[in-house]
């Protein structure tokens, strides 16, 4: 039981550029979720899912795509990267809705966009 | 508009004392309150939470205690050791919301 896995561990990207933020979890787990840390602001929430085939816009989803085509990927694509999106991104499961229960995370991506 | 407030950035606290943590809230329709320990290179892990029907919960050396009137609500951490010293994130959410609203965090170190 590996929990929520998340990979890369850091990645460096040119403006412009395109990737993929991969998030697996082997628990079951119905919720998914992806936050991005940055200095002085806690963590927000950029998109989450209740199920698969199903997914919404979190705080700060700009920029940013999901998918959730099985229960346990929950990836996070950056389309066309922004030095703004310099940041860590935590991916969270969960068996409830994110608000009735605590929020496993993985261990994060750090990125940065030159 | 930060609904989640952690006004100090750090804290630093003798081992062995209490360590108090403080978190204050504007969102009046929160409900389901956590607290997050973040070590460096490391994801967030849950350390403890409480419901506004309670004013207090306890889970070894770890209380939070929260005060609707006042929106506010604090982490007790007795007796403090070098292990607590992480970042703690305050969290928050609302019925049917779909997200936690979290703090900006405070720094805790504790000095042996």
């Amino acid at each position: 039981n590996a929990g929520v896995t998340q990979t890369p561990k850091f990645q460096v990207l040119k403006t412009g550029q395109s990737m993929t933020l991969q998030c697996a979890q082997d628990m079951n787990h119905e919720y998914m979720s992806w936050y991005r840390q940055d200095p002085g602001m806690g963590l927000r929430l950029i998109h989450y899912s209740v199920g698969a085939g199903i997914t919404d816009q979190g705080e700060v989803p700009n920029g940013y795509n999901v998918s959730r085509s099985t229960t346990e990927d929950f990836p996070l694509r950056l389309l066309s990267a922004a030095p703004s999106q310099t940041s860590v991104y935590f991916c969270a499961s969960s068996w409830d809705r994110a608000g009735n229960s605590p929020l496993p995370f993985g261990n994060g991506t750090r990125l940065t966009v030159t | 508009d930060q609904q989640v407030k952690q006004n100090s950035p750090s804290l630093s606290v003798q081992e062995g004392r209490i360590s108090i943590l403080n978190c204050d809230y504007t969102n009046s329709m929160f409900d389901y309150f956590l607290w997050y320990k973040k070590y460096p290179a490391e994801g967030p892990t849950f350390l403890i939470s409480i419901s506004s029907i309670k004013d207090k919960n306890e889970d070894g050396r770890f209380t939070v205690f929260l005060n609707k009137s006042a929106k506010h609500l604090s982490l007790h951490i007795v007796p403090s050791q070098p292990g607590d010293s992480a970042v703690y994130f305050c969290a928050a959410s609302s019925p049917g919301n779909e997200k936690l609203t979290f703090g900006t965090g405070t720094r805790l170190t504790i000095i042996p």
